[in-house]
């Protein structure tokens, strides 16, 4: 069982459409929470971070952690065309390296 | 102010050939750190670097070399390249290891 499990999708929405984007995870030492956006043939790039339960909202985005449930989410209210991308899940728990773990992503198409 | 730099973007290689990926970031980052994608199989973390002449493995290190004899540049070697090392290569760096991620724009590589 992977630590991090993500639905993959793809995922299609019409333009305006409220787009909820899921992780669960296993390990309960996850401690910091991050949600990244990637473009095609782009690297990924920091959208949204938290470390503690409960919301935080930036402008559309609002990311949600529920660690007695050990699951989070990532909401995009009145989605655009140019959200359409791969959103990953990334968590990092406790110890020297402090890895971060990547859900495999979820492939978002908003369509105008 | 370029942020990470990854070349090349493309590369092909032959069973049993050996390169080198390079990355340099100029933001003065501690951390830098190896990653590959695979579909489905999200970012894997392959080598770290917590500071110049300090180096760790990650999750999927067999087959790869870095080394970190300045700040800014982080070189992955494929010593003998194999085909399960097809995949895209990002290179990312950060103030800390619980900051901030920036990420390169990945290499693509395909090993026949």
């Amino acid at each position: 069982q992977k630590e991090v499990e993500q639905d993959p999708g793809p995922l299609s929405v019409p333009e305006g459409a409220i787009v909820s984007l899921n992780c669960t995870y296993s390990n309960s030492a996850f401690q910091y929470f991050m949600w990244y956006r990637q473009y095609s043939r782009k690297g990924p790039e920091l959208l949204m971070y938290t470390y503690s339960s409960g919301n935080k909202e930036d402008g559309r985005f609002t990311a949600q952690v529920d660690k007695s449930s050990k699951y989070i989410s990532l909401f995009i209210r009145d989605s655009q065309p140019s959200d359409s991308a791969t959103y990953l899940c990334a968590m990092l728990g406790p110890g020297s390296a402090r890895q971060l773990t990547f859900g495999s992503g979820t492939q978002l198409t908003v369509l105008p | 102010n370029a942020g990470v730099t990854q070349t090349p973007k493309f590369q092909v290689l032959k069973t049993g050939q050996s390169m080198t990926l390079q990355c340099a970031q100029d933001m003065n980052h501690e951390y830098m750190s190896w990653y590959r994608q695979d579909p489905g199989m999200g970012l894997r973390l392959i080598h770290y670097s917590v500071g110049a002449g300090i180096t760790d493995q990650g999750e999927v290190p067999n087959g790869y070399n870095v080394s970190r004899s300045t700040t800014e540049d982080f070189p992955l070697r494929l010593l003998s390249a194999a085909p399960s090392q097809t995949s895209v290569y990002f290179c990312a760096s950060s103030r800390g290891t619980d900051e901030k991620l920036f990420f390169g724009s990945g290499t693509q590589l395909s090993v026949l």
